[in-house]
């Protein structure tokens, strides 16, 4: 398996309060990415970074922003948490052999109540 | 922009029967295409991977899927369904010419097997 860690994997957090989840790689790769998944939606892309201090807006990208500073780590930050944000939220990671695979961390199951 | 249809949000097959999962894809440019399958309160796994060299491309679990440009398509198939493979499956196509690696999924399927 892919090492990807995600934290925290449980969070319930109040309306209006900022949350930043965290994505750790030890595969040096150098794309990642933020997806959210809801029932019906499939997968969306949030953010992504293509190297450190590199990201780029995805298609769901309205009230998150992302940080990279290392290569081993992105973070997603919800500014103010709104409950149309609660969802299961993925990283992924994929490197640069050309074929596009993506591989995904364990998730992190948030809830805005 | 390209894009994902997977025909069927839940599809439900006998164990022993035949395991049929329709994925249907837009892009302007030959694709890279993907199947994935996600376990209950898990990530997405990797099943198998088309990046056109052989267009009948075999995965893990005894999955295979087959391109087919002239209907642009990427069916999952595998001939005998075991009960361990209940899950969600989904497809995915890759960003037309971008280098960015970048992916479009589709909604999934959901694949119940019964006993």
């Amino acid at each position: 398996d892919a090492g990807i860690t995600q934290s925290p994997r449980h969070k319930v957090t109040e309306t209006g309060t900022p949350v930043t989840l965290r994505c750790h790689q030890t595969e040096n790769h150098r794309y990642m990415y933020w997806y959210r998944q809801d029932p019906g939606h499939g997968l969306r892309l949030i953010h992504y970074s293509y190297g450190v201090k590199d990201t780029d807006k995805g298609e769901v990208s309205d009230g998150y922003s992302v940080s990279r500073s290392k290569t081993e780590d992105f973070l997603l930050t919800l500014e103010s948490a709104t409950s149309s944000q609660t969802s299961v939220y993925f990283c992924a990671i994929s490197g640069t052999g050309g074929s596009y695979e993506q591989y995904f961390g364990p998730g992190t199951r948030l809830t805005v109540t | 922009a390209q894009s994902v249809t997977q025909l069927g949000s839940h599809v439900s097959v006998s164990e022993g029967a035949l395991v049929l999962l329709r994925c249907n894809y837009s892009s302007s440019v030959p694709p890279y295409l993907f199947w994935y399958v996600q376990y209950p309160n898990q990530g997405l796994q990797l099943l198998l991977k088309y990046t056109s060299a052989a267009t009948l491309v075999k995965g893990i679990n005894g999955f295979e899927a087959e391109f087919k440009k002239s209907e642009t398509s990427f069916h999952l198939t595998k001939p005998s369904a075991h009960m361990s493979d209940a899950a969600e499956y989904f497809c995915a196509v890759s960003d037309s010419g971008g280098s960015n690696y970048k992916l479009t999924f589709g909604k999934g399927t959901l694949l119940t097997v019964n006993p």
